[in-house]
Protein backbone atom coordinates (compact mmCIF):
# COMPACT_ATOMS: atom_id res chain seq x y z
CA UNK A 1 0.00 0.00 0.00
CA UNK A 2 1.59 3.66 -0.65
CA UNK A 3 1.23 5.93 1.70
CA UNK A 4 2.77 9.92 2.56
CA UNK A 5 3.68 11.23 6.00
CA UNK A 6 3.76 15.06 6.34
CA UNK A 7 5.20 15.09 9.84
CA UNK A 8 4.30 18.97 10.68
CA UNK A 9 0.89 20.30 10.70
CA UNK A 10 2.11 23.65 10.53
CA UNK A 11 5.62 25.39 9.61
CA UNK A 12 6.26 28.99 10.71
CA UNK A 13 8.97 30.64 9.12
CA UNK A 14 10.50 34.33 9.18
CA UNK A 15 10.75 36.44 5.59
CA UNK A 16 13.79 35.99 4.14
CA UNK A 17 14.53 32.72 5.78
CA UNK A 18 14.77 29.48 4.22
CA UNK A 19 11.83 27.11 4.26
CA UNK A 20 11.48 22.91 4.48
CA UNK A 21 8.23 21.24 4.34
CA UNK A 22 8.77 17.53 4.93
CA UNK A 23 7.41 14.75 3.49
CA UNK A 24 8.31 10.89 3.98
CA UNK A 25 6.62 8.25 1.31
CA UNK A 26 5.98 4.29 1.53
CA UNK A 27 5.17 2.30 -1.65
CA UNK A 28 5.97 -1.19 -2.66
CA UNK A 29 7.94 -0.10 -6.35
CA UNK A 30 9.57 2.94 -7.63
CA UNK A 31 7.90 6.18 -5.99
CA UNK A 32 6.47 8.93 -8.69
CA UNK A 33 6.52 12.12 -6.15
CA UNK A 34 4.44 15.67 -6.19
CA UNK A 35 3.98 18.56 -4.14
CA UNK A 36 0.88 20.64 -4.42
CA UNK A 37 -0.35 23.88 -2.90
CA UNK A 38 -3.38 25.12 -2.15
CA UNK A 39 -4.69 28.49 -1.41
CA UNK A 40 -7.90 29.43 0.21
CA UNK A 41 -10.82 28.25 -1.33
CA UNK A 42 -9.16 27.33 -4.12
CA UNK A 43 -7.92 23.53 -5.97
CA UNK A 44 -4.41 22.76 -5.83
CA UNK A 45 -1.80 23.96 -7.90
CA UNK A 46 1.06 21.85 -8.80
CA UNK A 47 4.45 22.78 -7.83
CA UNK A 48 6.85 19.94 -8.40
CA UNK A 49 7.33 16.86 -9.77
CA UNK A 50 10.04 13.56 -9.56
CA UNK A 51 9.71 10.76 -11.83
CA UNK A 52 13.41 9.93 -12.46
CA UNK A 53 16.84 11.35 -13.18
CA UNK A 54 17.88 14.10 -10.83
CA UNK A 55 17.85 13.38 -7.41
CA UNK A 56 17.05 17.34 -7.08
CA UNK A 57 13.81 18.82 -8.58
CA UNK A 58 13.31 22.84 -9.63
CA UNK A 59 10.05 24.10 -9.45
CA UNK A 60 7.53 26.74 -9.55
CA UNK A 61 7.67 29.95 -7.41
CA UNK A 62 11.19 28.99 -6.58
CA UNK A 63 10.47 25.59 -4.86
CA UNK A 64 12.45 22.71 -4.91
CA UNK A 65 12.61 19.46 -3.82
CA UNK A 66 15.31 16.58 -2.89
CA UNK A 67 14.17 12.66 -3.63
CA UNK A 68 16.21 10.92 -0.91
CA UNK A 69 15.25 7.21 -1.54
CA UNK A 70 17.59 5.66 1.38
CA UNK A 71 15.32 8.07 3.63
CA UNK A 72 12.19 7.40 1.73
CA UNK A 73 12.27 11.34 1.49
CA UNK A 74 11.11 14.33 -0.34
CA UNK A 75 11.50 17.34 1.36
CA UNK A 76 9.70 20.73 -0.03
CA UNK A 77 12.39 23.32 0.06
CA UNK A 78 13.02 27.00 -1.23
CA UNK A 79 15.88 29.31 0.12
CA UNK A 80 13.78 32.20 0.73
CA UNK A 81 10.27 32.44 1.81
CA UNK A 82 7.94 34.67 0.93
CA UNK A 83 4.85 35.96 3.00
CA UNK A 84 2.84 35.12 -0.70
CA UNK A 85 4.27 31.37 0.07
CA UNK A 86 1.63 31.23 2.95
CA UNK A 87 -0.28 28.27 2.01
CA UNK A 88 -1.70 24.66 2.83
CA UNK A 89 1.09 21.93 1.06
CA UNK A 90 0.25 18.71 0.11
CA UNK A 91 2.92 16.34 -1.10
CA UNK A 92 1.61 13.02 -3.09
CA UNK A 93 3.25 9.77 -3.78
CA UNK A 94 1.99 7.28 -6.77
CA UNK A 95 3.62 3.88 -7.13
CA UNK A 96 4.90 3.30 -10.43
CA UNK A 97 3.89 0.03 -10.85
CA UNK A 98 0.01 0.84 -10.10
CA UNK A 99 -0.86 2.03 -13.26
CA UNK A 100 -3.23 5.36 -14.11
CA UNK A 101 -4.19 5.40 -10.48
CA UNK A 102 -5.05 8.63 -7.93
CA UNK A 103 -2.41 9.93 -6.13
CA UNK A 104 -1.78 9.67 -2.41
CA UNK A 105 -2.07 12.25 -0.61
CA UNK A 106 -0.61 13.58 2.71
CA UNK A 107 -2.60 15.60 5.26
CA UNK A 108 -0.69 18.52 4.13
CA UNK A 109 1.08 20.93 5.98
CA UNK A 110 0.06 24.73 7.21
CA UNK A 111 2.85 27.32 6.38
CA UNK A 112 2.96 30.44 7.61
CA UNK A 113 5.54 33.06 6.48
CA UNK A 114 5.71 36.49 9.12
CA UNK A 115 7.12 39.67 7.88
CA UNK B 1 -0.27 23.58 -19.35
CA UNK B 2 -3.48 20.93 -19.18
CA UNK B 3 -6.35 22.75 -17.71
CA UNK B 4 -9.20 21.46 -15.54
CA UNK B 5 -12.62 23.98 -14.85
CA UNK B 6 -15.23 22.90 -12.27
CA UNK B 7 -18.84 24.91 -12.41
CA UNK B 8 -20.37 26.12 -10.24
CA UNK B 9 -17.62 27.33 -8.06
CA UNK B 10 -19.90 28.02 -4.74
CA UNK B 11 -23.60 26.94 -4.70
CA UNK B 12 -25.86 26.87 -1.74
CA UNK B 13 -29.34 24.60 -1.80
CA UNK B 14 -32.05 23.01 0.28
CA UNK B 15 -31.73 20.17 2.24
CA UNK B 16 -33.03 17.68 0.40
CA UNK B 17 -32.98 18.99 -3.35
CA UNK B 18 -30.09 17.49 -5.76
CA UNK B 19 -26.80 19.61 -6.83
CA UNK B 20 -24.80 18.49 -10.13
CA UNK B 21 -21.03 19.43 -10.53
CA UNK B 22 -19.46 19.46 -13.93
CA UNK B 23 -15.62 19.22 -14.46
CA UNK B 24 -14.26 19.51 -17.88
CA UNK B 25 -10.74 19.38 -19.08
CA UNK B 26 -10.38 22.25 -21.06
CA UNK B 27 -7.16 21.39 -23.54
CA UNK B 28 -6.93 17.53 -23.30
CA UNK B 29 -8.66 14.25 -22.82
CA UNK B 30 -8.83 12.58 -19.45
CA UNK B 31 -9.81 9.17 -19.69
CA UNK B 32 -9.83 9.37 -16.11
CA UNK B 33 -10.75 11.52 -13.42
CA UNK B 34 -10.96 11.88 -9.70
CA UNK B 35 -13.77 13.14 -7.28
CA UNK B 36 -12.21 14.49 -4.13
CA UNK B 37 -13.80 15.84 -0.97
CA UNK B 38 -12.20 17.84 1.16
CA UNK B 39 -13.24 19.60 4.96
CA UNK B 40 -11.79 22.41 6.62
CA UNK B 41 -8.32 22.22 7.35
CA UNK B 42 -8.10 18.56 6.17
CA UNK B 43 -6.48 16.94 3.48
CA UNK B 44 -8.16 15.64 -0.12
CA UNK B 45 -10.42 12.53 0.98
CA UNK B 46 -10.78 10.44 -2.60
CA UNK B 47 -14.29 9.74 -3.39
CA UNK B 48 -14.13 7.73 -6.85
CA UNK B 49 -12.12 7.42 -9.78
CA UNK B 50 -14.08 7.91 -12.78
CA UNK B 51 -13.31 6.15 -15.82
CA UNK B 52 -14.79 7.30 -19.52
CA UNK B 53 -17.56 5.29 -20.76
CA UNK B 54 -17.94 3.12 -17.28
CA UNK B 55 -18.86 2.65 -14.08
CA UNK B 56 -17.28 4.95 -11.30
CA UNK B 57 -14.79 3.30 -9.19
CA UNK B 58 -16.32 4.57 -5.72
CA UNK B 59 -13.91 4.14 -2.30
CA UNK B 60 -14.83 2.48 0.61
CA UNK B 61 -17.80 4.51 2.43
CA UNK B 62 -18.36 6.41 -0.08
CA UNK B 63 -22.03 6.16 -1.06
CA UNK B 64 -22.51 5.50 -5.03
CA UNK B 65 -26.26 6.55 -4.99
CA UNK B 66 -25.46 8.99 -3.04
CA UNK B 67 -23.27 10.82 -5.03
CA UNK B 68 -23.33 9.88 -8.77
CA UNK B 69 -20.78 10.34 -11.32
CA UNK B 70 -21.05 10.08 -14.32
CA UNK B 71 -18.07 10.33 -17.10
CA UNK B 72 -19.95 10.68 -20.53
CA UNK B 73 -16.75 12.06 -22.41
CA UNK B 74 -13.58 12.38 -22.34
CA UNK B 75 -13.37 15.79 -21.37
CA UNK B 76 -16.74 16.35 -18.57
CA UNK B 77 -17.48 14.44 -16.16
CA UNK B 78 -20.09 15.10 -13.22
CA UNK B 79 -20.88 14.44 -9.55
CA UNK B 80 -24.70 14.71 -8.49
CA UNK B 81 -24.90 15.07 -4.83
CA UNK B 82 -28.47 13.64 -4.51
CA UNK B 83 -30.96 14.86 -1.54
CA UNK B 84 -28.52 16.69 0.09
CA UNK B 85 -28.28 17.22 3.85
CA UNK B 86 -26.42 19.72 5.80
CA UNK B 87 -23.60 17.05 5.98
CA UNK B 88 -22.46 17.36 2.86
CA UNK B 89 -21.28 20.46 2.76
CA UNK B 90 -18.23 20.49 2.02
CA UNK B 91 -15.22 21.46 -0.80
CA UNK B 92 -15.21 19.03 -3.28
CA UNK B 93 -12.36 19.12 -5.93
CA UNK B 94 -12.44 16.98 -9.51
CA UNK B 95 -9.27 16.15 -10.98
CA UNK B 96 -7.83 14.71 -13.99
CA UNK B 97 -4.86 12.96 -15.65
CA UNK B 98 -3.16 12.13 -18.48
CA UNK B 99 -1.52 9.21 -17.65
CA UNK B 100 0.68 7.57 -14.63
CA UNK B 101 3.67 9.91 -15.46
CA UNK B 102 2.09 13.30 -15.37
CA UNK B 103 0.80 14.98 -12.16
CA UNK B 104 -2.94 15.26 -11.69
CA UNK B 105 -4.87 18.52 -12.91
CA UNK B 106 -7.08 19.94 -10.60
CA UNK B 107 -9.93 21.76 -10.32
CA UNK B 108 -10.71 25.05 -8.82
CA UNK B 109 -13.44 23.70 -7.04
CA UNK B 110 -16.64 23.75 -5.56
CA UNK B 111 -17.59 24.79 -2.02
CA UNK B 112 -21.28 23.46 -1.76
CA UNK B 113 -23.32 24.70 1.42
CA UNK B 114 -26.44 22.96 2.27
CA UNK B 115 -28.77 24.64 4.22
Amino acid sequence: AQSVAQPEDQVNVAEGNPLTVKCTYSVSGNPYLFWYVQYPNRGLQFLLKYITGDNLVKGSYGFEAEFNKSQTSFHLKKPSALVSDSALYFCAVRDSTSGNTPLVFGKGTRLSVIA
Amino acid sequence: GAVVSQHPSWVICKSGTSVKIECRSLDFQATTMFWYRQFPKKSLMLMATSNEGSKATYEQGVEKDKFLINHASLTLSTLTVTSAHPEDSSFYICSASLDQLYEQYFGPGTRLTVT
